[in-house]
């Protein structure tokens, strides 16, 4: 089973900051991972697909990076409504494992 | 648009059980495999269960192996969840999600809808 350790547990910056996350997995998952997004109340929001690559409508200020086993996802000038929780994401023999998180919180 | 909305949610004693279904618009659901993901209160994500897109196969988590049972309906383009033996720990919101294709993500998400397991 494949473990993603999200790194650090709490991150506080201050709006135009730039936020790195990082998420580390147990063995090789290749490219193979996404992020997601999620504010309180609500659902969480796919962001960034195959380690790299945005979803639909997503700013360009998120970028993600990486191979293997260790990926980060980048917010490079942070906006007020960019403070929430980040979870990482893998499939793996039709099973899925996330991320513990990451809480993105204002300074 | 491609929505999700989840219903069936509710109060259950330990020991009970419930029926959670979600229903799918905007894409062609017999074409997607699709999850259950769950969030206990203040924690993180857990995936339940999936479903493949022609339901000939289906996956559980071990916490829930053997009690709960996923399953799809492509007439009325519902996903649905059936929970039986609950527990205090499954207490959580709920969670519907169309896969990628093939399946590597989730997006979107439905709504959520919470299940508390509560004498």
């Amino acid at each position: 089973e494949i473990v993603l350790t999200q790194s650090p547990a709490t991150l506080s910056l201050s709006p135009g900051e730039r936020a790195t996350l990082s998420c580390r997995a147990s063995q090789s998952v290749g490219s193979y991972l996404a992020w997601y997004q999620q504010k309180p109340g609500q659902a969480p929001r796919l962001l960034i697909y195959d380690a790299s690559n945005r979803a639909t409508g997503i700013p360009a200020r998120f970028s993600g990076s990486g191979s293997g086993t260790d990926f980060t996802l980048t917010i490079s000038s942070l906006e007020p409504e960019d403070f929430a929780v980040y979870y990482c994401q893998h499939r793996s023999n039709s099973m899925y494992t996330f991320g513990q998180g990451t809480k993105l919180e204002i300074k | 648009e491609v929505q999700l909305l989840e219903s069936g949610g509710g109060l259950v004693q330990p020991g009970g059980s419930l029926r959670l279904s979600c229903v799918a618009s905007g894409f062609t659901f017999s074409t997607y495999a699709m999850s259950w993901v769950r969030q206990a209160p203040g924690k993180g994500l857990e995936w339940v269960s999936g479903i493949s897109a022609d339901a000939t196969a289906s996956y559980y988590a071990d916490s829930v192996k053997g009690r709960f049972t996923i399953s799809r309906d492509e007439s009325k383009n519902t996903l649905y969840l059936q929970m039986n033996s609950l527990g205090a720990d499954d207490t959580a919101v709920y969670y519907c999600a169309k896969a990628s294709a093939p399946p590597s993500w989730f997006d979107p998400w439905g709504q959520g809808t919470l299940v508390t397991v509560s004498s």
